[in-house]
């Protein structure tokens, strides 16, 4: 079963605004990560929280955790249209096991 | 740094036939990845190797899809025979050990007709 899903599916804002993207997962986690993909490229990591983090930031990015909650948000301020991409979360339940991604955000800054 | 390479980027063959993908990861990491993704959808694992050695392959159709990774450096993914549903980016990565950040290759995009 999918572990992580994004919501919402699709983001459309301005340049300078701000992106708020939303991830939900079922079993408990060893930590959470968020990853970037440009149309028809690689994933790149954005950033890494673990299970006893709450906040995390990178430059513009914030993360948020919330065990109880099992959801973590990705948080992108001042957007560009260079952040145009799909965000995935993906999460594994124990250290080292398989990494599990969910379907993506799919970001479009428009300029 | 040389990122995660993979040949070739793009295939495309006939329901049946067969295919092989390599991948080269980065030089110093034990732990490598393949990944399918379908259009529209996050990517499933497919197998993890750590050095030569199978950790996970739960989710690899092996009736028709086999991955080796011959003295704990380069891999291949072959799909023998191929199907429709195969149609897909097949993503290898790599990382320096089972818990440390993924990198992943541009991806081999197949389409099967």
């Amino acid at each position: 079963s999918q572990q992580g899903e994004e919501d919402p599916q699709a983001l459309s804002i301005q340049e300078g605004e701000n992106a708020t993207m939303n991830c939900s997962y079922k079993t408990s986690i060893n930590n959470l990560q968020w990853y970037r993909q440009n149309s028809g490229r690689g994933l790149v990591h954005l950033i890494l929280i673990r299970s006893n983090e709450r906040e995390k930031h990178s430059g513009r990015l914030r993360v948020t955790l919330d065990t109880s909650k099992k959801s973590s948000s990705l948080l992108i301020t001042a957007s560009r249209a260079a952040d145009t991409a799909s965000y995935f979360c993906a999460t594994d339940a124990v250290r080292g096991s398989r990494l599990t991604f969910g379907e993506g955000t799919q970001l479009t800054v428009n300029p | 740094e040389a990122g995660v390479a993979q040949s070739p980027r793009y295939k495309i063959i006939e329901k049946r036939q067969s295919v092989a993908f390599w991948c080269n990861p980065i030089s110093g990491h034990a732990t490598l990845y393949w990944y399918q993704q379908i259009l529209g959808q996050g990517p499933k694992l497919l197998i993890q190797f750590q050095n030569n050695g199978v950790v996970d392959d739960s989710q690899l159709p092996k009736d028709r899809f086999s991955a080796e990774r011959l003295k704990g450096v380069d891999s291949t993914l072959k799909i023998q025979p191929a199907k429709l549903e195969d149609s897909a980016v097949y993503l290898c990565a790599s990382s320096f050990n089972r818990v440390n950040t993924i990198y992943f290759g541009e991806g081999s995009w197949l389409t099967v007709v």
